[in-house]
């Protein structure tokens, strides 16, 4: 059974402060998805990482993916207020039957403090 | 630029009462997802559909029953709620990811609580 385990789950940190969060999964996938969710709201795309050592940059957010450690990492640079939300990595892997489906981690929390 | 939008966006069950909630996506998606988000869990996966006229269990299915008659639609029936069913439910969509650099978007959830 995939499971995919974020780390840590809750993070508080200082605004202009550096932090880098994981993901892991257990099975073979060579596609992932971070996505940010505020408060009450939906799910919002962040990255898709479609290959090994795929790297993705957005304003102050770098996502990684070592697809051989089974690993992705999502950095956050000189962090601000407004990154404060929780997010999520989604694995997309292969079915016996073929078919695709989307397995996310239990997501990380972020609060960014002045 | 509706996307995908879920009907009904609030809804407050009695034990045992049954309820329909409603998916739709205009972007001509193959696939369609229903996630259940209850507090520290994540998103987990219930029914997701490839195609029309086809629907698949996920990790958590009890409970629930799935329909997609039409490729744009995806339907989540609760056929006895309970009160462990009180969740955030999200539907989701997307083309086949394989071989695109596309993603899933989501509705923007129903909060379902039953009492």
């Amino acid at each position: 059974e995939l499971k995919v385990e974020q780390n840590p789950l809750f993070l508080s940190m200082q605004e202009g402060k550096n932090y880098t969060i994981y993901c892991n999964y257990s099975t073979t996938s060579d596609r992932l998805y971070w996505y940010r969710q505020d408060p009450g709201k939906s799910l919002e795309s962040l990255f898709v990482l479609l290959s090994n050592g795929a790297v993705k940059q957005e304003g102050r957010l770098m996502a990684s993916l070592d697809t051989k450690a089974r690993l992705s990492t999502l950095h956050i640079t000189a962090a601000v207020h407004d990154l404060s939300a929780t997010y999520f990595c989604a694995v997309d892997i292969i079915t016996q039957g073929g078919s695709e489906k989307l397995v996310f981690g239990k997501g990380m929390k972020l609060t960014v403090n002045p | 630029n509706a996307g995908v939008t879920q009907t009904p966006k609030f809804r407050v069950l009695k034990t045992g009462q049954s309820m329909t909630l409603l998916c739709a996506q205009d972007m001509n998606h193959e696939y369609m997802y229903w996630y259940r988000q209850d507090p520290g869990m994540g998103l987990r996966l219930i029914h997701y559909s490839v195609g029309e006229g086809t629907t698949a269990k996920g990790e958590v299915p009890d409970g629930y029953n799935v329909s997609r008659l039409k490729k744009q639609n995806f339907l989540l029936g609760l056929e006895s709620a309970a009160p462990s069913q009180t969740s955030v439910y999200f539907c989701a969509s997307s083309p086949l990811m394989r071989g695109t650099n596309t993603e899933a978007f989501f509705g923007q959830g129903t909060r379902l609580t039953v009492v």
